[in-house]
């Protein structure tokens, strides 16, 4: 079945700073690559997602490439605030189906 | 509704006593997704429904957990005999299904404590 494999555990930038968070991925069926943030008790919410047709994809202080021959993909945040402070999940599904998650990088950002 | 939504929010339980929590999906969702959360750590796969598919209970940790989605719409996963290791967050997620891939809404989750 799909491992997603998901690093840093943990990272700690300074405020304004960019923060890197790399995943991997073992099907290479898989063609749907969500990321999701969940702040302190809260639900996750996706930030972003690409698709295996693209190998790179942008929103404002937000981006994610994709490396499809390597099996990895990753997500930037630029410009980093205190409000980027919350746990990131990778994900990876195979055709649209059950999604995989990596085990998820507690971000900090210092101000 | 508006959104995904579980209930209860929250569940207290004697250890040995059986639990259902319940999980609404967003109107026209076939995906349905059940995950696990321990304090501090990831998200756990238990189960996925797509349409009138068999469901894919590759994460159900043991026999004492099982689910199930009426009319492709509600579903409610039940807890046997709970045990302490139990404890966690239950959270739901649906999407409109596969296909291109589409974005996954999670509810807010059941946290159930075993005591």
């Amino acid at each position: 079945g799909e491992n997603v494999e998901q690093h840093p555990s943990t990272l700690s930038v300074q405020e304004g700073d960019s923060a890197v968070i790399k995943c991997t991925y073992s099907d290479s069926a898989s063609n749907y690559f969500p990321w999701y943030k969940q702040e302190l008790g809260k639900r996750p919410q996706l930030i972003i997602d690409i698709r295996s047709n693209v190998g790179e994809k942008k929103d404002q202080r937000i981006a994610v490439t994709l490396n499809k021959t390597a099996k990895h993909f990753s997500l930037h945040i630029t410009e980093t605030q205190p409000e980027d402070s919350a746990v990131y999940f990778c994900a990876a599904s195979i055709r649209g189906n059950k999604l995989v998650f990596g085990a998820g990088t507690i971000l900090r950002v210092k101000s | 509704g508006a959104g995904v939504s579980q209930s209860p929010s929250n569940k207290v339980t004697e250890k040995g006593k059986d639990v259902e929590l319940r999980c609404d999906p967003i109107s026209g969702h076939t995906a349905l997704y059940w995950y696990r959360q321990s304090l501090g750590q990831g998200l756990e796969f238990l189960i996925y429904f797509q349409g009138n598919s068999a469901p894919d209970k590759s994460g159900l940790p043991s026999d004492r957990f099982s689910a199930e989605r009426t009319g492709g719409s509600v579903s409610t996963l039940t807890i046997q005999r709970t045990q302490q290791e139990d404890s966690a967050v239950y959270l739901c997620a649906s999407s409109l299904g596969p296909g291109a891939g589409t974005e996954a809404f999670f509810g807010q989750g059941t946290r159930l404590t075993v005591v």
